[in-house]
C-alpha cells in the first residue's frame, strides 16, 4: 500500500464548478501537507501549504487537512479553464527545509476544466 | 534570476549507455533534490543534497549516481541506462517548505 493515495483522475468539470481534489496517507507522522499544481510539460509548483489540521484559503483554492482520518482536500471554487493541469499533493513528517526537500507525493490527480 | 535550469530537455539513449543529467540553481538554496515522474506513480524521490559536499539517497536511487560540488550545480548521473530508468526526471532546489522545480528532463531509454 502507498503512503499516499490520490486518485488519478481524470476529473472533467465545466467551467464555474466548485472542483474537489482528496488525497488519503497511511503515516501518521505526516504533519505538512501541500498541493502542487502541475501544467503540461512543466515542473509542479506550490499551490498551497498547510501544517497540522485546519482550513487554508488563498483566493478560489481552500485546502482542508484532517488528520484525525488522514485525509487532505483541495476546493477550486469558480474552477476556470486555466485551472486545467495535474495536481499533486504531497506531505512530509517534518518542516521541508529540515527534512531536506524529501516529500512524499501523490500520484496526481488529472483535471480538465471546460468552457 | 533564472531559478532551477535543467539541460537537457529531451534525451534519447540505448541501453548500457551512460549520460549526466544537469541541474543549477541560482537562488542559493542550501536544499537539491532529483526526482523522477512516472504516469501513476506521482514523483520519486531518487537523491537529494542538504549543501555542497553531502548527499544521500532517497526512495528509488539504485542506477544512478549525484554529486554535489558546489551549491549551485546537482548533477544526476546514470551508469548503464535501462528501459526502466525510461521517465521524467525534475530537480528541485528547496528554500523553508517551498520546493521549486525546473522544467524536467524526459528521458527515453530503448
Amino acid at each position: 500500500q502507498k503512503e499516499v493515495e490520490q486518485d488519478p483522475g481524470p476529473l472533467s468539470v465545466p467551467e464555474g464548478a466548485i472542483v474537489s481534489l482528496n488525497c488519503t496517507y497511511s503515516n501518521s507522522a505526516f504533519q505538512y501537507f501541500m498541493w502542487y499544481r502541475q501544467y503540461s510539460r512543466k515542473g509542479p509548483e506550490l499551490l498551497m501549504y498547510t501544517y497540522s489540521s485546519g482550513n487554508k484559503e488563498d483566493g478560489r483554492f481552500t485546502a482542508q487537512v484532517d488528520k484525525s482520518s488522514k485525509y487532505i482536500s483541495l476546493f477550486i471554487r469558480d474552477s476556470q479553464p486555466s485551472d486545467s493541469a495535474t495536481y499533486l499533493c504531497a506531505m512530509s513528517a517534518k518542516e521541508v527545509r529540515t527534512s531536506y526537500g524529501k516529500l512524499t507525493f501523490g500520484q496526481g490527480t488529472i483535471l480538465t476544466v471546460h468552457p | 534570476n533564472a531559478g532551477v535550469t535543467q539541460t537537457p530537455k529531451f534525451q534519447v539513449l540505448k541501453t548500457g549507455q551512460s549520460m549526466t543529467l544537469q541541474c543549477a540553481q541560482d537562488m542559493n538554496h542550501e536544499y537539491m533534490s532529483w526526482y523522477r515522474q512516472d504516469p501513476g506513480m506521482g514523483l520519486r524521490l531518487i537523491h537529494y543534497s542538504v549543501g555542497a559536499g553531502i548527499t544521500d539517497q532517497g526512495e528509488v536511487p539504485n542506477g544512478y549516481n549525484v554529486s554535489r560540488s558546489t551549491t549551485e550545480d546537482f548533477p544526476l548521473r546514470l551508469l548503464s541506462a535501462a528501459p526502466s530508468q525510461t521517465s521524467v526526471y525534475f530537480c528541485a532546489s528547496t528554500r523553508n517548505y517551498e520546493q521549486y522545480f525546473g522544467p524536467g528532463t524526459r528521458l527515453t531509454v530503448t
